[in-house]
């Protein structure tokens, strides 16, 4: 099975501009859940989607915003860029979404804000 | 919610030796503890897991111990390698399928 993928790896952009990021799930997973990396804050968990619902979020602004498609592929979206969204953004899926599923993390798109 | 912590924040061992992990959570309810492996420039790779119905677990050179009485979990590498060198998270899930990581530790194996 193909594992996870995430479309760009790399991005540069400026303040006050938005991106969106892409996740592509394992093959027959349904769940899946966005985190931010940086070297100061670890992991923090942003959302996680299952069947097309938010299920659950994090403790981050309204600037960051997600979706999942029907074929459990995901997006997410940060609008008004801050020096501070600079960071590794990974995306894990999970087959049923439950707690004890395991997640299975893609390469991370590396988001660079000048 | 969750809290987790992890130590050390960096370990380094010879080659050969071996490198234990601690890691402790808050939350009684979490039931789920995934243990990964982030190696420069890549996504972190799960290596073991361990679910609370079970005290530990051995997959060849790594296995990871659970007490839930304490409340904390290890992560054993022996007979460390070079290629063992990465940073390592530990992670717990609750029963609201959110996961919690560990700030991750830094490990150097020496040749």
């Amino acid at each position: 099975k193909a594992g996870v993928t995430q479309t760009p790896r790399y991005l540069i952009k400026t303040r006050g501009q938005q991106v969106t990021l892409s996740c592509s799930p394992i093959s027959g997973h349904r769940s899946v859940s966005w985190y931010q990396q940086t070297p100061g804050q670890g992991l923090q968990f942003l959302f996680e989607y299952f069947s097309e619902t938010q299920r659950n979020k994090g403790n981050f602004p309204g600037r960051f915003s997600g979706r999942q498609f029907s074929n459990s592929r995901s997006e997410m979206n940060v609008s008004t860029l801050e020096l501070g969204d600079s960071a590794l953004y990974l995306c894990a899926s999970s087959q049923g979404g439950t707690s004890t599923d395991t997640q299975y993390f893609g390469p991370g798109t590396r988001l660079t804000v000048l | 919610g969750e809290n987790v912590e992890q130590h050390p924040s960096t370990l380094s061992v010879q080659e050969g030796d071996s490198a234990v992990i601690k890691c402790t959570y808050s939350d009684s309810a979490s039931n789920y503890f995934p243990w990964y492996k982030q190696e420069l420039g890549k996504g972190p790779q799960l290596i073991i897991d361990i679910r609370s119905n079970v005290g530990e677990k051995k997959d060849q050179r790594i296995a990871v111990t659970l007490n839930k009485t304490a409340k904390h979990f290890s992560l054993h590498i022996t007979e460390t390698q070079p290629e063992d060198s990465a940073v390592y998270f530990c992670a717990a899930s609750d029963t609201g399928n959110q996961f919690y990581f560990g700030t991750g530790t830094s490990l150097t194996v020496i040749p």
